[in-house]
């Protein structure tokens, strides 16, 4: 059974910093591109990062680029999302998200992690 | 502003049918990118409903239909039930954007 559980989130400071991870399990993790895709309180869904199995290929968010640094660790099977000079607008539920790339959709949800920017 | 135009809201009664649409442009549905729909139930994560234009993945009910005609995309929910009382977000692949796009969201509301 594919899981992708996400932790790290939590109240942080505008201008802080906060780094998530996603431990993922059930299928081959070095095999699969991954996501990350936030949703912020009462709004819809924004994609916000990606990045390649082999980690060749990484992408941004507008919103985010220059702040936000996707990373992996197929070892440990595991996703993360360094967050820096973050802003209330980042406040939002953060998922991982495994990536079915030949149609560029999210095949597997993690089930959140909450980030709070607030002073 | 999303890339993708959903109704914010529908509503039906159980058993009807509803059906919620997803416009995009020329750059995304419009350029052949491929519709896909998410269910996300209250409290919860989204959970892949339809990919693919009109493809349901294994466990999904066959009361959920997806189609796809030009700029545009359209879930249909027959039968309606409580459960399914949702919002459903549409999600395609924009080339100008070079990036995935949501629609912003469709409150299901079973009366």
């Amino acid at each position: 059974e594919v899981q992708l559980v996400e932790s790290g989130g939590g109240l942080v400071q505008p201008g802080g910093s906060l780094r998530l991870s996603c431990a993922a399990s059930g299928f081959t993790f070095s095999s699969y591109n991954m996501n990350w895709v936030r949703q912020a309180p009462g709004k819809g869904l924004e994609w916000v990062s990606y990045i390649s199995s082999g980690v060749s290929n990484i992408y941004y968010a507008d919103s985010v680029k220059g702040r936000f640094t996707i990373s992996r660790d197929n070892a440990k099977s595991s996703l993360y999302l360094q967050m820096n000079s973050l802003t209330d607008e980042d406040t939002a539920v953060y998922y991982c998200a495994r990536d079915y790339t030949d149609l560029y959709y999210f095949d597997y949800w993690g089930q959140g992690t909450l980030v709070t920017v607030s002073s | 502003q999303s890339v993708l135009t959903q109704p914010p809201s529908v509503s039906g009664a159980p058993g009807q049918r509803v059906t919620i649409s997803c416009t995009g442009s020329s750059s995304n549905i419009g350029a052949g990118y491929n519709v896909h729909w998410y269910q996300q139930l209250p409290g919860t994560a989204p959970k892949l409903l339809i990919y693919g234009n009109i493809n349901r993945p294994s466990g999904v009910p066959d009361r959920f239909s997806g189609s796809k005609s030009g700029t545009s995309a359209s879930l249909a929910i027959t039968g309606l039930q409580a459960e399914d009382e949702a919002d459903y977000f549409c999600q395609s692949y924009d080339s100008s954007l070079s990036t995935r796009v949501f629609g912003g969201g469709t409150k299901l509301t079973v009366l």
